[in-house]
């Protein structure tokens, strides 16, 4: 969905680098979500943010952390990348009303850590 | 917590096969139910979406998908299927009521991998 961007589209780094992945949105969506995919065990979600003061852990968010810099703005940082978290990051935004929402998937971001 | 489960991994059909992908979840209040679908080297896009009401879906591109409450199943379907649904097909569950940890967050299946042979 065009209204949700990711960057960068590819990365290569090293182990122990620090790097971000940034996300965008024009939908106006209070909801974001940063969720990681690996072949065969589907998407799994790292951090969640309802609003802009509001920010959870998911079920694999060691090794990783997050910012809400705005309403439209949801960040993901490695601290200190590790090969394991090669994969494929995806950022999600939601609508409708808690229980009724829908999610919309940016691009995402192509991560290798050698 | 809730839990997805797609029972195959890949699927290979010749065009104009029927499709069923089958999909069961751990949950045991009120969900919700969708299906996402992966092109290759695209980001993942909504083909139909279950909350309340008739349980048999449909949505884009001719996918359609039944609720089954007492077999806690959501499988999606296509009657013909066309080269151009090669793709990695999702089911993801969130949970409908407030309170309990799976509020507002969605669970995904492992995936399945449909190829089509011309």
């Amino acid at each position: 969905d065009a209204d949700v961007t990711q960057t960068p589209r590819n990365r290569i780094t090293k182990t122990g680098k620090r790097i971000m992945l940034e996300c965008s949105q024009t939908k106006g969506h209070d909801r974001m979500y940063w969720y990681r995919q690996d072949p065969g065990l589907g998407l799994r979600l790292i951090y969640y943010s309802f609003d802009v003061k509001d920010i959870n852990k998911g079920e694999i968010s060691d090794g990783y952390s997050v910012s809400r810099q705005a309403q439209a703005k949801f960040s993901l940082s490695l601290e200190s990348a590790i090969p394991n978290q090669t994969a494929l990051y995806f950022c999600a935004t939601s609508s409708g009303r808690m229980g009724k929402e829908t999610q919309y998937f940016g691009p995402g971001t192509r991560l290798l850590v050698l | 917590a809730q839990s997805v489960s797609q029972h195959n991994h890949h699927v290979i059909l010749s065009e104009a096969a029927s499709l069923e992908l089958g999909c069961n979840y751990s949950y045991g209040g009120t969900v919700n139910l969708f299906w996402y679908v992966q092109y290759p080297g695209q980001h993942l896009q909504l083909l139909l979406k279950y909350f309340s009401g008739d349980p048999l879906v449909k949505g884009i591109k001719g996918f359609e998908a039944e609720f089954i409450k007492s077999k806690f199943s959501f499988n999606l379907r296509k009657p013909s299927v066309q080269w151009s649904d090669t793709a990695e097909y999702f089911c993801a569950v969130n949970a409908g009521n407030a309170g309990g940890t799976s509020y507002g967050k969605l669970t995904f299946g492992q995936g399945t991998i449909l190829t089509v042979h011309p």
